[in-house]
């Protein structure tokens, strides 16, 4: 069974924080790895996607991939309220050919 | 408008009943996946399809049925509808490997 796990949280940082989400995958041949955002009742939204290990920015938000200890995270900067919602992290693991495999999510909560 | 685009957006409707979700997409990918989501249990997908002549069970089919009817739709049908199938259900497309999916904005069903 490939899986992948993150803390359900609630994660709870003050306005203008760093705030570190994290996830672990167990399909060591996974290829690619995504991080979707979903407010409360509303659609899964895609912000990062990560291919090769190490970081990748854009904008207030840092994915960084370790492949060798199945780890994948998401770092937003200058965290603020509107940031306040669940985090989903997907890996399209080995021969799946983008059938995604998704994580329970991590509420991340931003506060005021 | 929309990309990908769900109707209806809610529905109640009774146990026993036939019932059919409906996603159509404007962004010409060949791959379209129907997922469900409850509280607690993340996205689980109940059926993928990756082209118009394909259609492939995923891990909660039981129940479900869907029909490829063109490349921009795909639709869900729940043939005699049972209250456990109350969730929040999610269309969504992508294209070629290792790529992200895009989401619906959601069907919000719910069976007494």
């Amino acid at each position: 069974q490939k899986e992948v796990e993150q803390n359900s949280g609630p994660l709870s940082v003050p306005e203008g924080a760093i705030a570190s989400l994290n996830c672990t995958y167990s399909d060591r041949g996974s290829q690619s790895f995504f991080w979707y955002r979903q407010y409360s009742g509303k659609s899964p939204e895609l912000i990062m996607s990560i291919y090769s290990n190490g970081d990748k920015e854009d904008g207030r938000f840092t994915a960084q991939l370790n492949k060798a200890s199945q780890y994948v995270s998401l770092l937003i900067r200058d965290s603020q309220p509107s940031d306040s919602a669940t985090y989903l992290c997907a890996v399209n693991p080995s021969g799946a050919t983008n059938k995604l495999i998704f994580g329970t999510g991590t509420l991340l909560a931003v506060q005021p | 408008d929309a990309d990908v685009t769900q109707t209806p957006r809610n529905r109640i409707t009774k146990t026993g009943k036939r019932i059919m979700l409906e996603c159509s997409q404007t962004k010409g990918h060949d791959r379209m996946y129907w997922y469900r989501q409850d509280p607690g249990l993340g996205l689980r997908l109940i059926y993928y399809s990756f082209d118009v002549k394909d259609i492939n069970k995923g891990e909660i089919s039981d129940g479900y049925s869907v029909s490829r009817q063109a490349q921009a739709k795909f639709s869900l049908s729940l043939e005699s509808a049972i209250p456990n199938q109350t969730a929040l259900y999610f269309c969504a497309t992508s294209q070629g490997n290792n790529q992200p999916q895009h989401f619906g904005d959601g069907t919000r069903l719910s069976i007494l």
